[in-house]
Protein backbone atom coordinates (compact mmCIF):
# COMPACT_ATOMS: atom_id res chain seq x y z
CA UNK A 1 0.00 0.00 0.00
CA UNK A 2 0.69 3.99 -0.21
CA UNK A 3 0.14 6.71 2.02
CA UNK A 4 -0.46 9.81 0.59
CA UNK A 5 -0.75 13.35 1.79
CA UNK A 6 -1.88 16.76 0.61
CA UNK A 7 -1.89 20.09 1.17
CA UNK A 8 -3.70 22.16 1.55
CA UNK A 9 -6.36 20.43 3.73
CA UNK A 10 -9.03 22.92 2.45
CA UNK A 11 -9.03 26.64 1.37
CA UNK A 12 -11.29 29.49 0.40
CA UNK A 13 -10.53 31.37 -2.66
CA UNK A 14 -11.43 34.64 -4.51
CA UNK A 15 -12.68 34.25 -8.34
CA UNK A 16 -10.12 34.74 -10.65
CA UNK A 17 -7.17 33.66 -8.18
CA UNK A 18 -5.59 30.27 -8.93
CA UNK A 19 -4.61 27.69 -6.11
CA UNK A 20 -1.78 24.85 -6.32
CA UNK A 21 -2.07 21.65 -4.29
CA UNK A 22 0.26 18.80 -3.72
CA UNK A 23 0.76 15.54 -3.49
CA UNK A 24 3.29 13.61 -1.59
CA UNK A 25 3.27 9.69 -1.49
CA UNK A 26 5.11 7.86 0.84
CA UNK A 27 7.07 5.59 -1.66
CA UNK A 28 7.94 5.60 -5.53
CA UNK A 29 5.11 5.04 -7.76
CA UNK A 30 5.66 5.94 -11.65
CA UNK A 31 1.63 6.77 -11.81
CA UNK A 32 0.01 9.63 -10.18
CA UNK A 33 -3.96 10.82 -10.86
CA UNK A 34 -5.66 13.88 -9.96
CA UNK A 35 -9.68 13.22 -9.14
CA UNK A 36 -12.62 15.79 -8.61
CA UNK A 37 -15.38 14.96 -6.50
CA UNK A 38 -18.69 16.75 -6.06
CA UNK A 39 -20.82 16.61 -2.87
CA UNK A 40 -22.23 13.39 -2.66
CA UNK A 41 -21.47 12.47 -6.18
CA UNK A 42 -18.46 10.10 -7.49
CA UNK A 43 -15.25 10.59 -8.27
CA UNK A 44 -14.42 12.48 -11.74
CA UNK A 45 -10.23 11.86 -13.41
CA UNK A 46 -8.82 14.79 -13.91
CA UNK A 47 -5.81 13.64 -15.20
CA UNK A 48 -3.06 11.10 -15.11
CA UNK A 49 0.27 12.47 -14.07
CA UNK A 50 3.42 10.53 -14.93
CA UNK A 51 6.95 11.21 -14.25
CA UNK A 52 9.28 12.53 -17.02
CA UNK A 53 6.12 13.21 -19.35
CA UNK A 54 3.25 15.36 -19.95
CA UNK A 55 0.09 14.74 -17.92
CA UNK A 56 -3.16 13.39 -19.96
CA UNK A 57 -6.13 15.06 -19.12
CA UNK A 58 -9.73 13.88 -19.67
CA UNK A 59 -12.35 15.21 -21.87
CA UNK A 60 -13.61 18.48 -20.62
CA UNK A 61 -10.08 19.33 -18.48
CA UNK A 62 -7.55 21.39 -20.11
CA UNK A 63 -3.79 22.26 -19.07
CA UNK A 64 -4.39 25.66 -19.23
CA UNK A 65 -7.18 25.65 -16.33
CA UNK A 66 -5.47 22.43 -14.65
CA UNK A 67 -1.65 22.63 -14.91
CA UNK A 68 0.07 19.70 -13.67
CA UNK A 69 3.74 18.77 -12.38
CA UNK A 70 5.58 15.99 -11.92
CA UNK A 71 8.56 16.47 -10.73
CA UNK A 72 9.98 13.45 -9.25
CA UNK A 73 8.47 9.67 -8.23
CA UNK A 74 7.11 11.12 -5.42
CA UNK A 75 5.32 13.90 -5.49
CA UNK A 76 3.30 15.72 -8.03
CA UNK A 77 0.96 19.08 -7.71
CA UNK A 78 -2.18 20.73 -9.62
CA UNK A 79 -2.88 23.83 -10.06
CA UNK A 80 -6.40 24.74 -10.48
CA UNK A 81 -6.32 28.48 -12.32
CA UNK A 82 -8.58 31.29 -12.44
CA UNK A 83 -11.48 29.97 -10.38
CA UNK A 84 -15.10 29.98 -10.82
CA UNK A 85 -17.21 29.24 -8.06
CA UNK A 86 -17.98 26.17 -10.19
CA UNK A 87 -14.35 25.31 -9.35
CA UNK A 88 -15.75 24.25 -5.76
CA UNK A 89 -15.26 20.79 -5.00
CA UNK A 90 -12.87 18.48 -3.31
CA UNK A 91 -9.65 17.10 -4.95
CA UNK A 92 -8.36 14.13 -4.87
CA UNK A 93 -5.21 12.51 -5.46
CA UNK A 94 -4.05 9.13 -5.97
CA UNK A 95 -1.12 6.90 -6.51
CA UNK A 96 -1.21 3.93 -8.42
CA UNK A 97 1.00 0.19 -7.33
CA UNK A 98 0.70 -2.33 -9.03
CA UNK A 99 -3.17 -2.20 -10.31
CA UNK A 100 -4.46 -0.48 -7.49
CA UNK A 101 -4.69 3.08 -6.32
CA UNK A 102 -4.23 4.81 -2.94
CA UNK A 103 -5.52 8.19 -2.52
CA UNK A 104 -4.86 11.36 -0.35
CA UNK A 105 -7.43 13.00 1.89
CA UNK A 106 -8.31 15.41 -0.34
CA UNK A 107 -8.32 19.30 -0.44
CA UNK A 108 -12.03 20.61 -0.09
CA UNK A 109 -11.49 23.85 -2.41
CA UNK A 110 -14.54 26.85 -2.35
CA UNK A 111 -14.21 29.53 -4.38
CA UNK A 112 -16.15 32.90 -3.67
CA UNK B 1 -19.80 1.31 -23.40
CA UNK B 2 -17.91 0.47 -20.61
CA UNK B 3 -19.96 1.42 -17.73
CA UNK B 4 -20.22 0.44 -13.56
CA UNK B 5 -23.97 0.76 -11.75
CA UNK B 6 -24.28 0.17 -7.97
CA UNK B 7 -27.36 -0.15 -6.61
CA UNK B 8 -29.17 0.26 -4.00
CA UNK B 9 -28.12 4.12 -3.79
CA UNK B 10 -28.50 3.86 -0.12
CA UNK B 11 -29.30 1.35 2.11
CA UNK B 12 -30.31 1.90 5.88
CA UNK B 13 -30.04 -1.49 8.36
CA UNK B 14 -30.04 -1.64 12.05
CA UNK B 15 -27.18 -3.19 13.65
CA UNK B 16 -26.49 -6.94 13.38
CA UNK B 17 -28.47 -6.57 10.48
CA UNK B 18 -26.40 -8.54 7.11
CA UNK B 19 -26.54 -7.72 3.82
CA UNK B 20 -25.20 -7.04 0.21
CA UNK B 21 -24.19 -3.83 -1.84
CA UNK B 22 -24.18 -4.64 -5.52
CA UNK B 23 -21.78 -3.30 -7.90
CA UNK B 24 -22.63 -4.01 -12.12
CA UNK B 25 -19.97 -3.65 -14.85
CA UNK B 26 -19.94 -4.11 -18.36
CA UNK B 27 -16.47 -3.52 -19.75
CA UNK B 28 -14.11 -4.92 -22.62
CA UNK B 29 -12.10 -7.24 -20.48
CA UNK B 30 -12.30 -7.05 -16.53
CA UNK B 31 -8.41 -6.47 -15.72
CA UNK B 32 -9.51 -6.13 -11.91
CA UNK B 33 -12.42 -4.80 -9.89
CA UNK B 34 -11.51 -2.43 -6.82
CA UNK B 35 -13.94 -1.95 -3.49
CA UNK B 36 -13.37 1.50 -1.61
CA UNK B 37 -14.68 2.91 1.13
CA UNK B 38 -15.41 6.71 1.65
CA UNK B 39 -15.48 8.51 4.88
CA UNK B 40 -17.59 11.60 4.53
CA UNK B 41 -14.32 14.44 4.17
CA UNK B 42 -11.92 12.28 3.59
CA UNK B 43 -10.54 10.15 0.45
CA UNK B 44 -11.55 6.90 -0.46
CA UNK B 45 -9.93 3.73 1.47
CA UNK B 46 -8.94 1.41 -0.67
CA UNK B 47 -10.43 -2.70 0.20
CA UNK B 48 -10.16 -5.34 -1.86
CA UNK B 49 -9.18 -6.02 -5.65
CA UNK B 50 -10.70 -9.27 -7.61
CA UNK B 51 -9.86 -10.17 -10.63
CA UNK B 52 -11.33 -13.80 -11.86
CA UNK B 53 -15.09 -14.86 -11.61
CA UNK B 54 -15.39 -17.04 -8.56
CA UNK B 55 -12.93 -14.95 -6.63
CA UNK B 56 -13.69 -13.68 -3.16
CA UNK B 57 -11.81 -11.85 -0.34
CA UNK B 58 -12.69 -10.77 3.01
CA UNK B 59 -11.74 -8.25 5.80
CA UNK B 60 -13.41 -8.00 9.30
CA UNK B 61 -17.05 -7.84 8.32
CA UNK B 62 -16.74 -7.51 4.86
CA UNK B 63 -16.54 -10.25 2.15
CA UNK B 64 -16.35 -9.67 -1.53
CA UNK B 65 -17.31 -11.71 -4.16
CA UNK B 66 -16.95 -11.49 -8.07
CA UNK B 67 -19.07 -12.78 -10.84
CA UNK B 68 -18.57 -12.37 -14.79
CA UNK B 69 -20.93 -9.63 -14.48
CA UNK B 70 -21.14 -8.09 -11.25
CA UNK B 71 -19.85 -8.11 -7.88
CA UNK B 72 -21.28 -8.47 -4.07
CA UNK B 73 -19.61 -6.79 -1.47
CA UNK B 74 -21.83 -8.75 1.40
CA UNK B 75 -21.56 -7.04 5.38
CA UNK B 76 -22.20 -9.11 8.13
CA UNK B 77 -23.28 -8.18 11.50
CA UNK B 78 -22.54 -4.81 10.79
CA UNK B 79 -21.41 -2.23 13.38
CA UNK B 80 -22.76 1.79 13.43
CA UNK B 81 -19.10 2.55 12.63
CA UNK B 82 -19.56 0.76 9.22
CA UNK B 83 -21.26 3.71 8.01
CA UNK B 84 -19.73 5.04 5.01
CA UNK B 85 -20.05 5.24 0.76
CA UNK B 86 -18.96 1.91 -0.66
CA UNK B 87 -17.49 2.68 -3.86
CA UNK B 88 -16.35 0.09 -6.93
CA UNK B 89 -14.32 0.59 -9.35
CA UNK B 90 -13.00 -1.45 -12.70
CA UNK B 91 -10.08 -1.35 -14.52
CA UNK B 92 -10.41 -2.10 -18.18
CA UNK B 93 -8.05 -4.35 -20.36
CA UNK B 94 -7.24 -1.62 -22.34
CA UNK B 95 -6.81 0.99 -19.48
CA UNK B 96 -3.59 2.22 -17.72
CA UNK B 97 -4.49 2.23 -14.42
CA UNK B 98 -7.49 4.32 -14.91
CA UNK B 99 -10.62 2.82 -13.29
CA UNK B 100 -14.35 3.47 -14.14
CA UNK B 101 -16.09 4.11 -11.19
CA UNK B 102 -19.84 3.57 -10.03
CA UNK B 103 -21.79 6.11 -7.74
CA UNK B 104 -21.38 4.58 -4.92
CA UNK B 105 -23.92 3.30 -1.96
CA UNK B 106 -24.31 5.20 1.24
CA UNK B 107 -24.81 2.56 4.03
CA UNK B 108 -26.22 3.85 7.63
CA UNK B 109 -25.92 1.32 9.81
CA UNK B 110 -28.53 1.96 12.93
CA UNK B 111 -27.06 1.51 16.31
Amino acid sequence: SAVISQKPSRDICQRGTSLTIQCQVDSQVTMMFWYRQQPGQSLTLIATANQGSEATYESGFVIDKFPISRPNLTFSTLTVSNMSPEDSSIYLCSAGLRYEQYFGPGTRLTVT
Amino acid sequence: EDQVTQSPEALRLQEGESSSLNCSYTVSGLRGLFWYRQDPGKGPEFLFTLYSAGEEKEKERLKATLTKKESFLHITAPKPEDSATYLCAVQAGDSNYQLIWGAGTKLIIKP
